[in-house]
């Protein structure tokens, strides 16, 4: 089946400190992967997608570049801000399964310092 | 901007007690979800819908949930006999193709 395995956390860093949070994944198909994340106290934003190899989404300074040949989507942003302190969620969705539903890793809390 | 929205946003109840929540989906989004969230991990799939079909459902899905989207547009959750382990966030999604946007979630303490 399909999974989702993301380093775990806490992640401390402290202010325009480099991000890298690493997800890899098992698929039976071909998947989508995205990355949400998760304010306290908020539900889950989409942070950015890439649909097919060598893709890269971004949004916000965070960049993740779709590798099919290592299985990985892992998450980077070159100077992280106190305002990125969140829990961060690597995703898959897979076309063989009708794109019906998303399989999460266990999430990464990151948290940033002054 | 009308995004996905839940109600109530919390919820407590004893145990035993029926419950039972409410998505509104994105307008024109035609695919609605249903996640479970507890503390720490990440949200684990439980149904989902295409219109008013309900397409499949996850073995973690017991006997006493139950879940409906009538004429295609809301979509509600109910939890007959409520447990102390069914205590979790209830996140619902919708989306038109393959990107699901999430609402902000019930979360549901069962005493």
């Amino acid at each position: 089946g399909n999974s989702v395995t993301q380093m775990e956390g806490p992640v401390t860093l402290s202010e325009e400190a480099f991000l890298t949070i690493n997800c890899t994944y098992t698929a039976t198909g071909y998947p989508s992967l995205f990355w949400y994340v998760q304010y306290p106290g908020e539900g889950l934003q989409l942070l950015l997608k890439a649909t097919k190899a060598d893709d890269k989404g971004s949004n916000k300074g965070f960049e993740a570049t779709y590798r099919k040949e290592t299985t990985s989507f892992h998450l980077e942003k070159g100077s992280v801000q106190v305002s990125d302190s969140a829990v961060y969620f690597c995703a898959l969705s897979d076309r063989t399964d009708s794109w019906g539903k998303l399989q999460f890793g266990a999430g990464t809390q990151v948290v940033v310092t002054p | 901007d009308t995004g996905v929205s839940q109600n109530p946003r919390h919820k407590i109840t004893k145990r035993g007690q029926n419950v039972t929540f409410r998505c509104d989906p994105i307008s024109e989004h035609n695919r609605l979800y249903w996640y479970r969230q507890t503390l720490g991990q990440g949200p684990e799939f439980l149904t989902y819908f295409q219109n008013e079909a309900q397409l499949e459902k996850s073995r973690l899905l017991s006997d006493r949930f139950s879940a409906e989207r009538p004429k295609g547009s809301f979509s509600t959750l109910e939890i007959q006999r409520t447990e102390q382990g069914d205590s979790a966030m209830y996140l619902c999604a919708s989306s038109y193709q393959v990107t699901q946007y999430f609402g902000p979630g019930t979360r549901l303490t069962v005493l």
